[in-house]
């Protein structure tokens, strides 16, 4: 069965830090979406994209965060100085088109800014 | 309440037995999916209900709609130990899937 793949599974970085969570999709599957789930809270989306570019994205999804296709298959969330906060799990997930699919997440990046 | 409220928040039962999951949502929408998650784990898809249809079957899962009290139901039959994991309900409408806080099934073998 197809799977979205996500690296690292774990990273640790010290607040006001860069990171960069990866995600490599599912071929042909041409919607990508990150989302994230903080310790014992819901699972809460966070932004989509299709055809290059943001498609939708949450109050949460503030100038810290951006998304990017560099090569045309990964798909990455790059949160450009960290907070306390944004400790969390991050999944990515993908859906061959717009309405009416199941997503395929990830297993996720656990995220602990210290 | 906000969209996508599962009910209970916590189910404890034995081996062998049914388990009912519920949600409720606020808005209109195209479909209405349920994940399941193990501890620490990714969100696997179960199954996907449109909002023109009533009831779904997959396995040992049954999933109704009623979509003029905006709730929906998740029956496991003849539970298994492994099917221990938190079950989401998730309403796909304008944007991307909004998902609820789970109910968390606990099967004692």
């Amino acid at each position: 069965e197809p799977e979205v793949t996500q690296t690292p599974s774990h990273q640790v970085t010290q607040m006001g830090q860069e990171v960069i969570l990866r995600c490599v999709p599912i071929s042909n599957h041409l919607y990508f979406y990150w989302y994230r789930q903080i310790l014992g809270q819901k699972v809460e989306f966070l932004v989509s994209f299709y055809n290059n570019e943001i498609s939708e994205k949450s109050e949460i999804f503030d100038d810290q965060f951006s998304v990017e296709r560099p090569d045309g298959s990964n798909f990455t969330l790059k949160i450009r100085s960290t907070k306390l906060e944004d400790s969390a799990m991050y999944f990515c997930a993908n859906t061959p088109g717009m309405e009416n699919y199941g997503y395929t997440f990830g297993s996720g990046t656990r995220l602990t800014v210290v | 309440s906000q969209q996508g409220e599962e009910d209970p928040q916590a189910l404890s039962i034995q081996e062998g037995e049914n388990a009912t999951m519920n949600c409720s949502y606020k808005t209109s929408i195209n479909n209405l999916q349920w994940y399941r998650q193990n501890s620490g784990r990714g969100l696997v898809h179960l199954i996907l209900i449109r909002s023109n249809e009533r009831e779904k079957h997959s396995g040992r899962l049954r999933v109704t709609l009623d979509t003029s009290k905006k709730s929906s139901s998740l029956l496991i039959t003849a539970s298994r130990a492994a099917d221990t994991a938190s079950y989401f309900c998730a309403t796909d409408a304008e944007r991307a899937l909004t998902f609820g806080s789970g109910t968390r099934l606990q099967v004692q073998p």
